[in-house]
């Protein structure tokens, strides 16, 4: 089945204590991106990847990481977590950068006391 | 970024009433995408629309995309609960690279 899977679902964790979300699809897609979700804010991107090795920063970069070592993962790393990272965040995959239709995870809901 | 805006927010609606939600932007996308999402899941592509004047149905679903390129709606018919849910516009443009912008979201209410 084509997915796109994301772990953890649910996360708790203490301010400064680093973590790491990873994300990971079986469709071969090019493109990978992140993105938090907060009420009244919508969806905003944090980071994408074009490719292997290819990153760069979306609207709202600040206190995150990602790598792209392999096409199929794209973890999102959080040095030291601070609590307005507290929020929803997906991961989500395309094949096509130019359309741009993506393929969402379920979600991991993280927060930072 | 550019700016995508939904309207109306939030929508309460009966069960087989139509409803109709807007996506607007004083900005040219070269395509545009609705989604739906559930609560506790990740957004669900609905349609792709590309061309101006382009429309497209999905069942009781009708997606427009403006002439210009700047706006898209989505009309519903004969709502039922079952389209409940978060209603997510997603504009594609080009800035050195293709980009996407997602308006904040129009949450529906079908009640019984």
């Amino acid at each position: 089945e084509a997915q796109v899977t994301q772990n953890p679902r649910y996360l708790i964790t203490v301010t400064g204590k680093k973590l790491t979300v990873t994300c990971s699809q079986n469709m071969n897609h090019e493109y990978m991106s992140w993105y938090r979700q907060d009420p009244g804010l919508g969806l905003r991107q944090i980071y994408y990847s074009m490719n292997v090795e290819v990153t760069d920063k979306g609207d709202v970069p600040e206190g995150y990481k990602v790598s792209r070592k392999e096409k199929r993962n794209f973890p999102l790393i959080l040095e030291s977590p601070s609590p307005n990272q507290t929020s929803l965040y997906f991961c989500a995959s395309s094949l096509d950068i130019t359309s741009y239709e993506q393929y969402f995870g379920p979600g991991t809901r993280l927060t930072v006391t | 970024t550019q700016l995508l805006e939904q309207s109306p927010q939030f929508l309460s609606i009966q069960e087989g009433e139509n409803l109709t939600v807007y996506c607007n932007s004083s900005s040219v996308f070269s395509s545009l995408q609705w989604y739906r999402q559930e609560p506790g899941e990740g957004p669900v592509l609905l349609v792709t629309v590309v061309t101006g004047g382009e429309v497209k149905k999905l069942k009781r679903l009708t997606f427009q995309f403006g002439d210009a390129r700047k706006d898209s709606s989505l009309h519903i018919t004969a709502a039922q609960p079952g389209d409940t849910g978060l209603y997510l516009c997603a504009g594609v443009f080009w800035a050195g690279s293709y980009q996407l912008t997602f308006g904040k979201g129009t949450k529906l209410s079908v009640i019984p």
